[in-house]
């Protein structure tokens, strides 16, 4: 069964604190893995990643996949607080459907 | 350019009445996507459409759920009877023609509570 899971699940953190966000797969015919912000409610693209090692970067947000080990990470530094959100990590499986994680819910206190 | 535009944002119901949702995608985009996030978990398909064409459903519990696009445009999600479980965010997202799998454009969904 294809599935995708994150953790930890929720996180508080102060402002300025850096923070890293896990997320491993398992899904048949990888191609590959997805990052979502979720504010309030529709989540908004973050980064694909479909090789290992390769890091994409957007300012304070970054994110590498390990195909090897199956799993990938979004990391962000120095946080604010419009940081705060669920962090969603997913996989298009071998029939097109996405499959999302859980989430991460992050909180940065000021 | 508007986004994707649900609505309503909140409903709340008594459980066996009947429910719609709509949703109305960016203009231009040909797929369309309902669904559902239940708290603390991530969205969950319900159904895609192409155009007019629903290619993937099986996700759909069809007993209470339909959906349909008829012009290929709008959309509307309908649950009937509503039960407690079926509390939860219904997500519509969009897509344009040939884009990638992951350009999903999401709406802010219609907050669902059964009473």
């Amino acid at each position: 069964e294809d599935k995708v899971v994150q953790s930890p699940l929720s996180l508080v953190v102060h402002e300025g604190d850096t923070v890293t966000l896990n997320c491993s797969y398992e899904v048949t015919n990888f191609r590959s893995l997805l990052w979502y912000k979720q504010e309030k409610k529709a989540p908004t693209f973050l980064f694909m990643l479909t090789s290992s090692g390769i890091e994409k970067k957007s300012g304070r947000l970054s994110s590498i996949l390990d195909k090897k080990e199956l799993f990938s990470i979004l990391n962000i530094t120095a946080t604010q607080t419009g940081d705060s959100a669920i962090y969603l990590c997913a996989v298009p499986n071998r029939d097109d459907k996405i499959i999302f994680g859980k989430g991460t819910r992050l909180h940065i206190l000021p | 350019e508007a986004g994707v535009v649900q609505s309503p944002r909140y409903k709340i119901i008594e459980k066996k009445q009947p429910v719609a949702f709509w949703c109305n995608p960016i203009s231009g985009h040909n797929t369309l996507y309902w669904y559902l996030q239940n708290l603390g978990q991530g969205p969950e398909l319900l159904i895609r459409y192409e155009n007019e064409e629903a290619v993937d459903d099986s996700q759909l519990p069809k007993d209470r759920f339909s959906a349909e696009r008829l012009k290929g445009v709008d959309s509307t999600l309908k649950i009937q009877p509503a039960e407690l479980g079926d509390s939860a965010v219904y997500l519509c997202a969009s897509s344009p023609p040939q884009a990638p799998l992951w350009e999903q454009y999401f709406g802010p969904g219609t907050r669902l509570t059964v009473t």
